[in-house]
């Protein structure tokens, strides 16, 4: 079955990268996902890859994808406060519609 | 335009009492899903609806749940004889079709508490 693992804490200072991992087991994932949770708050889409991609950019988000190894990864640069919380991966795998979740890694940002 | 909502926002309830948790998802969305967030976990997949039928209820732990979508629109999830194990954050998600690059839009969760 599938498998998502992260690691569960990651403490940065204001201004520098953040880089957020995941591992998957499912070779045949095809969309990679990364989502944010904030307290209180639904879950919310950050950015996504296509498995046949290695690297996808949006403005402070970078997504590195490998697929070799079945690792990806999100850099956050110049970390803000506001980027305090809970970060997701997921993979749909397949022709399913279903995500898988990892546990999520908690993200504090120190001024 | 109005995101996925989800009522109630809390729910307690006493072991082995029924409890419906609603969701009305972005309109004009086709799929709809239901997902559980225990404690420090992750979100899992419960089931998902195409229109009005469940075209993936792999998900649902055993036969005290249950969800139903009858006009392809709103959906309830309905617990019968809770169990404190039960106690969770009832996700629901919708997204336009179904599939890969279909964005799925959360809305923010039932927290259910079985005492």
């Amino acid at each position: 079955g599938e498998d998502v693992e992260q690691s569960l804490f990651l403490s940065v200072r204001e201004g520098d990268s953040s880089v957020i991992n995941c591992t998957y087991t499912d070779s045949s994932s095809t969309y990679l996902y990364w989502y944010k949770q904030e307290p209180g708050a639904g879950l919310q889409l950050l950015t996504y890859i296509f498995s046949n991609m290695d690297m996808k950019q949006d403005q402070r988000l970078t997504v590195l994808l490998n697929k070799k190894d079945k690792h990806l990864s999100l850099r956050i640069a110049d970390t803000q406060t506001g980027d305090s919380a809970i970060y997701f991966c997921a993979e749909i795998s397949g022709g399913g519609n279903k995500l898988t979740f990892g546990t999520g890694t908690q993200l504090k940002v120190e001024l | 335009g109005a995101g996925v909502s989800q009522t109630p926002s809390n729910k307690v309830t006493e072991k082995g009492k029924y409890v419906e948790l609603r969701c009305d998802p972005i309109s004009g969305h086709t799929a709809l899903y239901w997902y559980r967030q225990s404690l420090g976990q992750g979100p899992e997949f419960l089931i998902y609806f195409q229109g009005t039928g469940a075209a993936d209820d792999s998900g649902l732990p055993n036969d005290r749940f249950f969800a139903v979508r009858p006009e392809g629109s709103v959906s309830t999830l309905k617990i019968q004889r809770t169990e404190r194990g039960d106690s969770a954050v009832y996700l629901c998600a919708s997204s336009f079709l179904a599939g890969g690059t279909d964005t799925q839009y959360f809305g923010p969760g039932t927290r259910l508490t079985v005492l």
